[in-house]
């Protein structure tokens, strides 16, 4: 989940399995909401989207799931590869002020051999 | 592909200096942000602009300013660099016309003010 700590909460998976990255976001008004993948040295890279009117999202590999009524959203990665080890993080926005988004302080996933 | 370029990987300057950091998109994107990076407090705004000369301030322009003079560049100036300043600034771009398009990052600049 999110934190506003100075230490990013982590998220360990075996290579193979499942991993679920989760985000609490803020703004009830928030319509437009995206995962980030940001490597060791590297800028945030765009993942996934998802709008409101949506509760789910496919693409390769992952899946993100809306909750609106808990202001709730989830990245799932499925079968967890090396590559995957990164911080991810979620942004809202939309809320009118449409060229500005939110970001989460992010989760470091560890895929584990 | 979406390509957003800043023009240096890693930065070390002196307290007082003036310092550019540039960046530059080639998408034809009309938006265009600037953000600090720092542990724990997430990706903060500092300006950002929806057109050629246009700028706004963002959550944190305190120290800062920007310009943009073309489409494609867009530049971050810290006046007086001080020590607080020393962070991770990554810059990003967006298409306009729709509010339900993703911001693109470049790979940051890590800045060090000694």
């Amino acid at each position: 989940g999110e934190s506003v700590g100075l230490h990013l909460p982590t998220l360990s998976v075996q290579e193979g399995d499942n991993s679920i990255i989760n985000c609490a976001y803020s703004n009830s008004a928030s319509d437009y909401f995206i995962w980030y993948k940001q490597e060791s040295g590297k800028g945030p890279q765009f993942i996934i989207d998802i709008r409101s009117n949506m509760d789910k999202r496919q693409g390769q590999r992952v899946t993100v799931l809306l909750n609106k009524t808990v202001k709730h959203l989830s990245l799932q990665i499925a079968a967890t590869q090396p590559g995957d080890s990164a911080v991810y993080f979620c942004a809202e926005g939309g809320d009118g002020s449409a060229r500005q988004l939110t970001f989460g302080s992010g989760t470091q996933l560890t895929v584990l051999p | 592909d979406v390509k957003v370029t800043q023009s240096s990987r890693y930065l070390v300057k002196r307290t007082g200096e003036k310092v550019f950091l540039e960046c530059v998109q080639d998408m034809d994107h009309e938006n265009m942000f600037w953000y600090r990076q720092d542990p724990g407090l997430g990706l903060r705004l500092i300006y950002f602009s929806y057109d050629v000369k246009m700028k706004e301030k963002g959550d944190i322009p305190e120290g800062y300013s920007v310009s943009r003079e073309k489409k494609e560049r867009f530049s971050l100036i810290l006046e007086s660099a001080s020590t607080n300043q020393t962070s991770m600034y990554l810059c990003a771009s967006k298409a306009g016309g729709s509010v339900f398009q993703p911001q693109h990052f470049g790979d940051g600049t890590r800045l060090s003010i000694l």
